[in-house]
């Protein structure tokens, strides 16, 4: 069974500059996340998507970041403008349903603002 | 929302030993909690997980234990080897969002030979 794609893996930009992540969840998986890891902190959730609807996109920055999961497949993440403290890893995870199930990451993309 | 306590932040230990990581939880409707392995430059893995109406799972040298009452939850790993080297994330379930994992600031466990 194929994983949770990512891409890219690593991205450089500088500051007040606008990046893009896209991520494929796991085939059939109908809730999807992504998760913010600054270096030696645990995963933060940004926001969660069931099939193509936002369940919880409360620690969510909007002024700067915007996501979006068309047709409830994949998804991408957006930044804009990027500021030095988003400098992390981007994590996509995806689970078959929202309720006390396995969410199966991917490898995540690793952003340096600078 | 859900907040996730996790100690110690390292620890080390010598092949074969034991090693014991434990979490608290602030959210009294939990009631999902995995454990996760992530090895560096690569996403969370899950290592085995424990629903609230089970107070003990056991996988060949991994165990976790769970106490509602106190809202705290353990991993154990047994005779310990090198490629257990890692860092250890808990999580529980978010009754207020969606469901979705918190997860503690992580253990790192380093096995010398």
């Amino acid at each position: 069974e194929a994983g949770v794609a990512q891409s890219p893996r690593y991205k450089i930009i500088e500051k007040r500059q606008s990046v893009a992540f896209w991520c494929n969840p796991i085939s059939g998986h109908a809730t999807l996340y992504w998760y913010q890891q600054i270096l030696g902190q645990g995963p933060k959730l940004l926001i969660q998507f069931q099939n193509n609807g936002v369940v919880d996109d409360s620690q969510l920055p909007k002024d700067r970041f915007s996501a979006e999961r068309l047709k409830g497949v994949d998804s991408t993440l957006k930044i804009q403008p990027a500021k030095l403290e988003d400098s992390a890893v981007y994590l996509c995870a995806s689970s078959l349903r929202m309720l006390n199930t396995e969410a199966f990451f991917g490898q995540g993309t690793r952003l340096t603002v600078v | 929302g859900e907040n996730v306590e996790q100690h110690p932040s390292t620890l080390s230990v010598q092949e074969g030993d034991s090693a014991v990581i434990k979490c608290t939880y602030s959210d009294s409707a939990s009631n999902y909690f995995p454990w996760y392995k992530q090895e560096l430059g690569k996403g969370p893995q899950l290592i085995i997980d424990i629903r609230s109406n089970v107070g003990e799972k056991k996988d060949q040298r991994i165990a976790v234990t769970l106490n509602k009452t106190a809202k705290h939850f353990s991993l154990h790993i047994t005779e310990t080897q090198p490629e257990d080297s890692a860092v250890y994330f808990c999580a529980a379930s978010d009754t207020n969002s969606g469901y979705a994992l918190n997860f503690g600031k992580g253990t790192s466990l380093l096995v010398t030979p």
